[in-house]
């Protein structure tokens, strides 16, 4: 089993719509992240949270300690927003193996 | 501020042959991690630098190898490449005492 799962794997919707990725992780963490990569590979940092929740625009992004898990929405969707979107810890414990990355979800906006 | 940069952007080998991936971070960020993704796996750690010292490894075998100079500049050399290799190699730097990474484009290695 992944130390950390997202879900949907795959999501298709349509303009405007509001979108919910999840990402949920076994170990404790310092630290949560969210990363969006483009095709071509970019990745770019959306949020680092470890508490509570951010917001960046069209996007939000959450995170609950006690039940390992955080959420990434994004309001009214736009076709730019079709991208990979990854959850990424950092294990806490000091001497961590960096960031452990879920599989990533497949995000396509249609117009 | 300039962002992370990593040559070559591409780079076709074969088997047998080893390969030296370079990385400049931004500058005054003085770690630097790497990391690869490949389809199956999706992204792993393979180490991070800090002040020309290794602080962290992840699961990859001896053929992985890497270094930092005094100026944070840090290759990544993989020998005897196996074409299970074949993936995008990142790398991210950051600043001391931040969890903030901020990522290069990539090499995309093949080997044949």
């Amino acid at each position: 089993k992944n130390e950390v799962e997202q879900s949907p794997q795959n999501l298709t919707a349509q303009e405007g719509e509001f979108i919910t990725i999840n990402c949920s992780y076994s170990v404790g963490i310092s630290a949560l992240h969210w990363l969006q990569q483009h095709p071509g590979g970019g990745i770019v940092s959306l949020f680092m949270l470890s508490s509570g929740k951010k917001k960046h625009g069209r996007l939000i992004a959450t995170i609950n300690i006690q039940e390992k898990h955080s959420s990434l929405h994004i309001t009214a969707s736009h076709p730019r927003d079709s991208a990979v979107y990854i959850c990424a810890v950092n294990p806490s414990g000091g001497g961590a193996d960096g960031l452990t990355f879920g599989k990533g979800t497949h995000l396509i906006i249609q117009p | 501020k300039a962002g992370v940069t990593q040559t070559p952007r591409y780079l076709i080998k074969t088997r047998g042959q080893q390969v030296t991936l370079s990385c400049s971070p931004i500058s005054g960020h003085r770690s630097v991690s790497w990391y690869q993704q490949t389809p199956g796996q999706g992204l792993q750690f393979l180490f991070e630098y800090f002040s020309e010292t290794q602080r962290n490894k992840g699961n990859f075998p001896g053929r992985f190898s890497g270094r930092q100079f005094s100026n944070s500049r840090s290759e990544m050399n993989v020998s005897t490449l196996e074409l299970g290799d074949s993936a995008l190699y990142l790398c991210a730097s950051k600043l001391a005492g931040q969890e903030t990474q901020y990522f290069g484009p990539g090499t995309r290695l093949l080997v044949l």
